[in-house]
């Protein structure tokens, strides 16, 4: 198994540019979510989904938007970049959404936005 | 809202030093804790996975116990070697509107010099 790829590991963006961030699962996991980690802030959680066509925003929704049609890719979409948005993305899957299962990391994609 | 928080926020000992990394959380209504290791631009890699149930479990030489009424838990680390020498984070899980979600501290910055 692949376990969780990301791709790509590093991009450069200018403000107001779009692009989507790529997140594949090999392991038939019902459970994605992606979150990103910001110096002082931990990793926070942006939005998840518990099957495929069915999404849900986290703690830091704003800005990104998801979509599930497939149970192994959860691509992450930012529509409009803002410097505020340069951070390290990390996607995660788990077997399940409920009673907390172990839950497995990407290598992340590091977005700097100028 | 849940917090989570680990002490200390660094940490640089000698080869062959047993060590205690602390994480304290404010909410003990969890499904799990789990323990993470990253290595510098890299993911996350997790390391011990502790149920609500449960006291503690074992891998290696990491020992993770878990107090959920007091809401702490600590990774212990015996014989620690420099390759040891990474961000150690803890996470809990708990019940969201659509699955369960993580909460993370952030991490203790462990160095372990030859």
């Amino acid at each position: 198994n692949a376990g969780v790829t990301q791709t790509p590991k590093f991009q450069v963006l200018k403000t107001g540019q779009s692009m989507t961030l790529q997140c594949a699962q090999d392991m038939n996991h019902e459970y994605m979510s992606w979150y990103r980690q910001d110096p002082g802030m931990g990793l926070r959680l942006i939005h998840y989904s518990v099957g495929a066509g069915i999404t849900d925003q986290g703690e830091v929704p704003n800005g990104y938007n998801v979509s599930r049609s497939t149970t192994e890719d959860f691509p992450l979409r930012l529509l409009s970049a803002a410097p505020s948005q340069t951070s390290v993305y990390f996607c995660a899957s788990s077997y399940s959404a409920w009673r907390g299962y172990e839950q497995y990391f990407g290598p992340g994609t590091r977005l700097t936005v100028t | 809202k849940q917090e989570v928080t680990q002490i200390p926020a660094a940490l640089s000992v000698p080869e062959g030093e047993n060590l205690v990394l602390n994480c304290s959380f404010t909410d003990s209504a969890i499904y799990n804790l789990q323990w993470f290791r990253q290595d510098p631009g890299k993911g996350l890699t997790s390391l011990l996975l502790i149920q609500s149930s449960q006291r503690e479990q074992t891998s290696g030489r990491l020992n993770a116990s878990l107090d959920k009424s007091s809401g702490r838990s600590t990774l212990y680390i015996a014989a620690s070697q420099p390759g040891d020498s990474a961000t150690y984070l803890c996470a809990v899980s708990r019940e969201g509107t659509s699955g369960s979600r993580l909460t993370f501290g952030e991490g203790t910055q462990l160095t372990v010099n030859p």
